[in-house]
């Protein structure tokens, strides 16, 4: 099955400053890759995905980069706020062919210095 | 509804007994699924449904889990003889058809935290 490890599992950056999260996933089938933040005690919420076909995806601040040959993608946050504080969690899948379970990174607990 | 509801928030049980946990997905999401999150952790895989079967159930730890969707939209998660490794926070999301499409996406709820004495 897939494994997908991600790191670091803390990162602290001061406000303002940009912030980097990065995965890799065994699975060469792997062809969808989301990126949720959980702020305590609440749901898990898309931020952004990216899928095989494409290599970069940004959305304002938040960007994510696959790379499909070294089987790594990243999350990048730029200008950082206060409230871009909470746990991140990468995930990869195989969609299609019956199979949509995610395979989710263990987190990083991102934290803004003001 | 206007997001997936989960009942319910809190369950507090013994070792040995039974228990359901509820997910009422999106209105009209055909695709619905179980992730499991222990503390520290990211979300764990359980069960994917598409409509009333389960399309994947694959992530299911062992036979006192066991999940239904009898008419396609509410959901029940059933485990029996409930073991104290069983706690953890039990997350249901739901998606219009699965993650196939460009524009799949989960929704979550805020999930059933289950403690076992």
């Amino acid at each position: 099955g897939e494994n997908v490890e991600q790191h670091p599992s803390t990162l602290s950056v001061q406000e303002g400053d940009s912030a980097v999260i990065k995965c890799t996933y065994s699975d060469s089938a792997s062809n969808y890759f989301p990126w949720y933040k959980q702020e305590l005690g609440k749901r898990p919420q898309l931020i952004i995905d990216i899928r095989s076909n494409v290599g970069e995806k940004k959305d304002q601040r938040i960007a994510v980069t696959l790379n499909k040959t070294a089987k790594h993608f990243s999350l990048h946050i730029t200008e950082t706020q206060p409230e871009d504080s909470a746990v991140y969690f990468c995930a990869a899948c195989y969609s299609g062919g019956g199979a949509d379970g995610l395979t989710f990174g263990k987190g990083t607990h991102l934290i803004i210095q003001p | 509804g206007a997001g997936v509801s989960q009942t319910p928030s809190n369950k507090v049980t013994e070792k040995g007994k039974y228990v359901e946990l509820r997910c009422d997905p999106i209105s009209g999401h055909t695709a619905l699924y179980w992730y499991r999150q222990s503390l520290g952790q990211g979300p764990e895989f359980l069960i994917y449904f598409q409509g009333t079967g389960a399309a994947d159930d694959s992530g299911l730890p062992n036979d006192r889990f066991f999940a239904v969707r009898p008419e396609g939209s509410v959901s029940t998660l059933k485990i029996q003889r409930t073991e104290r490794g069983d706690s953890a926070v039990y997350l249901c999301a739901s998606s219009l058809a699965g993650l196939t499409l460009i524009s799949g996406e989960l929704f979550f709820g805020e999930g059933s935290r289950l403690t076992v004495l």
